[in-house]
This record gives structure tokens, sequence and C-alpha cells, in this order.
């Protein structure tokens, strides 16, 4: 299957600063990627679609500047936690589809944010 | 927007025992796949399957769109199966992937 890479695994960062997520698809090119929000004992949830070259599309009740999405190239989009507060706390996943967005997806390990 | 319903929510199996798994959806989806989650939070793909039925090892799967179910069977389960198994579906436009809720497996020796 295609390999999605996330970096980094794991993160605890002091309150108020900011933490960048990197989620790179290492055998393939991906237009769109998508990420993901689990909190402990739940489901994921979507929290945005990242578009190669053009604005993030953000789901309802998703805070667009406290979540900075840049998908600057075909095999690199990135989640940027700004100003961060414990309950950002969570466990965050990208995913990307090697060919349309509707085949398979694959995601990348997972990044454990915890702040302090 | 569309409903993805996982059942049971929790299972706890003998270790050797079979168990199915039931993920219901509300509307017509273009991709259905099936997850396991392991401790570490990965999420391991195991079927990608719209439609019909597929075999992986002690693992198999069918999905009937027009009746908008799929199943998930595990057969002599193995203490290395428990974790949580998710559905989920793309529908429409855009490709993201809306996931059920998920069963805990727990396997016991």
């Amino acid at each position: 299957g295609a390999v999605v890479s996330q970096h980094p695994s794991r993160v605890i960062c002091k309150s108020g600063t900011s933490v960048k997520i990197e989620c790179r698809s290492l055998d393939f090119q991906a237009t769109t990627m998508f990420w993901y929000r689990q909190f402990p004992k739940q489901s994921l949830m979507l929290m945005a679609t990242s578009n190669e070259g053009s604005k993030a599309t953000y789901e309802q009740g998703v805070e667009k500047d406290k979540f900075l999405i840049n998908h600057a190239s075909l095999t690199l989009s990135t989640l940027t936690v700004t100003s961060a507060h414990p309950e950002d706390s969570s466990f965050y996943i990208c995913s990307a589809s090697r060919m349309t967005v509707n085949t398979e997806a694959f995601f990348g390990q997972g990044t454990r944010l915890t702040v302090v | 927007g569309i409903q993805v319903e996982q059942s049971p929510p929790d299972l706890i199996l003998q270790e050797g025992a079979n168990s199915t798994l039931r993920c219901n959806f509300s509307d017509s989806v273009n991709n259905l796949q099936w997850f396991h989650q392991n401790p570490w939070g990965q999420l391991i793909n195991l079927f990608y399957i719209p439609s019909g039925t597929k075999q992986n090892g002690r693992l198999s799967a069918t999905t009937v769109a027009t009746e908008r179910y799929s199943l998930l069977y595990i057969s002599s389960s193995q203490t290395t199966d428990s974790g949580v198994y998710f559905c989920a579906v793309t529908w429409g436009q855009g490709g993201k992937l809306i996931f059920g809720q998920g069963t805990e497996l727990s396997v016991k020796p």
C-alpha cells in the first residue's frame, strides 16, 4: 500500500507556543490530504481538507486561525497548532489517497500532542 | 450528512473464537474502508471494500451497498487482534472519510 509519513509522532509543548506537524506522501503525489483529530476513547473527526496550492477547507467548528494548514507541494502538508492550550492536547492524524480522493486512503502514524 | 453506525461498541472474546462486526451507513457511499487502530494509534488498512466480498487470511469483509451495510468477520481470533476497529466511508464529493464510532475488541488468552 501507499506510504504516508507523519512527523513528529509525539510532542510536548508549553501553553502559548506553536507546534508544526508534517504529513508526507512518500511514494505518490497527493493533491488532497486530510487532517483528523481524535480524543481519547473517541472516533476520528475530520478537521480540514488540505488542497495543494490553495486554501484549506475547514469543517464546521474548527478554527482556521488556530489550526493553520499549508499544502505547499504535492507530497507535503503541514498542520500548525498556534498558541496551543491544554485543550488542544489530542491525537492528530493525516491521510492521503494515491489516486482520486474516493480511492483507498492511507494514514500517517499520527502525532500525540500534549500541551502543558 | 451521512451517519455511520458500528455495532457492537465493545466485544470481548476468548482466543480462538469468531466474531462479526457491523457497519451501517445512511446513504450511498463512494468508498468504504475497515481499519484496525493499534495501541499506538496507528490506523492499519484492513479492507477497501465499497462493494462485494474480500478475504485476507483470517479476516474477511462484505459490503452490501444496496442495503447500506458492511460486515467484518474475524475468525480464530488472537490476542493481537485486540484494539479498535473502525469503519469509514466517503460520501458525495470531496473524498473525506467519515468514521463510525468504532468497535473495541478485546481478545483474552
